[in-house]
């Protein structure tokens, strides 16, 4: 499913680098979302946007920040890159779905190692 | 601290057998709990929802089974097939203006031939 975006799909980078993940989505959806996934620990939520001039901390926001462009896109930056924050991150976005409750949509994922 | 229980963390099912997934919760708050389904390669996916005024509902071979009381649910996946293998997230999420989703930690779900 194109409607969620993700680039770069995989990045190699080195400690201390400043990294930036870009989300865009078509759906036309307000919120999105920056979930990062580890194994074993499942999706845990770093940033949240329910509008282009909102911004939320989510459970584990330390080490990084997010812009919201536009409605359309949504990005995530890692400030100094440390090893320990190589995982699998994903973006998503939501509307209201089955049982008029929050459906998130998510993207293919970007996998950044960092070295 | 873990809001969403999630067990067992793998599970090894052979074709055209049960699949089983269990999740537990603590905030009574919580109103709704959706299942996710992750393929290797792919972002996870809505699969099925519900809310705690029903016990139960099913779509195709896949059934939520929700006890209010225990606060637990789970899923059930019928005649498993390998098509099925996927890694599964329970979540919960409470209404209001903040609808944040709590995942579980997730169950890999291996359906051999």
């Amino acid at each position: 499913d194109a409607d969620v975006t993700q680039t770069p799909r995989n990045r190699i980078t080195k400690t201390g680098k400043r990294i930036m993940l870009e989300c865009s989505q078509t759906k036309g959806h307000d919120r999105m979302y920056w979930y990062r996934q580890d194994p074993g620990l499942g999706l845990r939520l770093i940033y949240y946007s329910f509008d282009v001039k909102d911004i939320n901390k989510g459970e584990i926001s330390d080490g990084y920040s997010v812009s919201r462009q536009a409605q359309a896109k949504f990005s995530l930056s890692l400030e100094s890159a440390i090893p320990n924050q190589t995982a699998l991150y994903f973006c998503a976005t939501s509307d209201l779905g089955t049982l008029q409750r929050d459906t998130q949509y998510f993207g293919p994922g970007t996998r950044l190692t960092v070295l | 601290q873990q809001q969403v229980k999630q067990s067992p963390q793998s599970l090894i099912v052979q074709k055209g057998g049960i699949s089983i997934i269990n999740c537990a919760y603590e905030n009574t708050a919580f109103d709704y709990f959706p299942w996710y389904q992750q393929f290797p390669g792919k972002g996870p996916a809505l699969l099925i929802a519900i809310r705690p005024d029903v016990s139960e509902k099913k779509e195709g071979r896949f059934t939520i089974s929700f006890n209010k009381s225990a606060k637990q649910f789970s899923l059930h996946i019928m005649d498993s097939q390998p098509g099925d293998s996927a890694t599964y997230f329970c979540a919960a999420s409470t209404q209001g203006g903040s609808e944040k989703l709590v995942f579980g930690k997730g169950t890999k779900l291996t359906v051999n031939p």
